[in-house]
Order: C-alpha cells, then structure tokens, then sequence
C-alpha cells in the first residue's frame, strides 16, 4: 500500500540529546514536509522540501535540522539547541500539479522530553 | 506572507444539525484551499480541496466548501452533523508557484452533542 510511514510512534529523549524522526513515502512525491503540532496552535511548518538535495525552513525551524538524499525519505533531527521539543510531529508529502496538489500525512511522532 | 484564520477554536453542535466552519485566507492571489480533519493521535486526513474549478467542493463524510474570492472564505459545511463528526478540522493553503509551501490554520474542535 502507498503512504507515509513515520517511526517510531513514541519517542522519549533526555535533556541536551539530539534525536532523529523517521519519514518514508512510497507515494513517489517530490514535496515532502515536517509540522510541529502544539495544543491550540495548530500545525505549524518546521522544514518542507521541493526535491531532492533541497530544502527551506519553515515558520519555526531554529533548534531543527533535515536531509533530503533520497526522494523517499526525509528525517527529521531535533537538537539539543531545540528549548521547547516535547510536542506531536507529523511528516507528509504531496505531488506536484494541480490534480496531486494535495498532502498526505503519516501517522505522527509523539516526542517527550524526560 | 501566506495565511488562513480559522474562526472559532471549538464549535459545538447537536447532533443532526448543521456544520459550519469557518476559514479565511489572506491574499489577492487566489490560492489552493484545503480542509482536513484529525481523530485524536492520528495524522490528517483530506476532506476536500479547491483547486480553481468548481467554486462549491464536496468531499467526503458528507462535507463540502464554497470557496468565495469577494469574502476571501472557504468555509467547510455539513448539513447534518453526526457523532462521528466529532474532531478537530484544519483548513490549510498553498499557493500556485509559492513553492509548495502549505501552510495550516489553528484548527477548530468540533464536538457533536446528543
């Protein structure tokens, strides 16, 4: 089946270690996306990417990084530099044009920091 | 800088009445609409998307959106709401050559009373 696959589930990470989420998509789409979701403040944009090898921040990508080497994948690391992590992550992709514009999301990461 | 206003954090409705949520973008620009929905700990789903064709959008679930460039609205309508209506909506925008960029609006609770 295609779709976004996003591990681990639940993710539990100490103070001052950086930790990487997972995002693979067998859909064949260029755009690929990470969103942070907060209680009350929606789903705000951390990184998106066009293509391979290429990718812009978002509204709120201090303390973040990401990689785009395969066109299936797009990791996304937070980083001690990140004061705030413990939040809900969702990755997703889209087509490109107008009939694929839509994006499609996969299950989410629920980050806490301990 | 591209953006959608949800109005209304929480809208409660009784069961079998109408849905209505609203959302407003900002821009002179007619850009993609979309509305998804979210069950609790779950990624988006897509209910409908505007894509500048048929101005009236009918998705699934029994929802649809009328997008209108005089009020700058796509607000999201179901004639009659049931239980199983009940979580929390986005509406979201892209703009046709801003890069794929998709942004999302705060979101609306939406809660289904007997």
């Amino acid at each position: 089946d295609g779709g976004i696959t996003q591990s681990p589930k639940y993710l539990f990470r100490k103070e001052g270690q950086n930790v990487t989420l997972s995002c693979e998509q067998n859909l064949n789409h260029d755009a690929m996306y990470w969103y942070r979701q907060d209680p009350g403040q929606g789903l705000r944009l951390i990184y998106y990417s066009q293509i391979v090898n290429d990718f812009q921040k978002g509204d709120i990508a201090e303390g973040y990084s990401v990689s785009r080497e395969k066109k299936e994948s797009f990791p996304l690391t937070v980083t001690s530099a990140q004061k705030n992590p413990t939040a809900f992550y969702l990755c997703a992709s889209s087509g490109q044009g107008t009939m694929n514009t839509e994006a499609f999301f996969g299950q989410g990461t629920r980050l806490t920091v301990v | 800088a591209q953006s959608v206003t949800q109005l209304g954090s929480h809208v409660s409705v009784s069961e079998g009445a109408l849905v209505l949520l609203r959302c407003n973008y900002s821009s002179s620009v007619p850009p993609y609409l979309f509305w998804y929905v979210q069950y609790p700990n779950q990624g988006l789903q897509l209910l409908l998307k505007y894509t500048s064709a048929a101005t009236l959008v009918k998705g699934i679930n029994g929802f649809e959106a009328e997008f209108k460039k005089s009020e700058t609205s796509f607000h999201l309508t179901k004639p009659s709401a049931h239980m199983s209506d009940a979580a929390e909506y986005f509406c979201a925008v892209k703009y046709p050559g801003g890069g794929n960029k998709l942004t999302f609006g705060t979101g609306t609770q939406l809660k289904v009373e007997l």
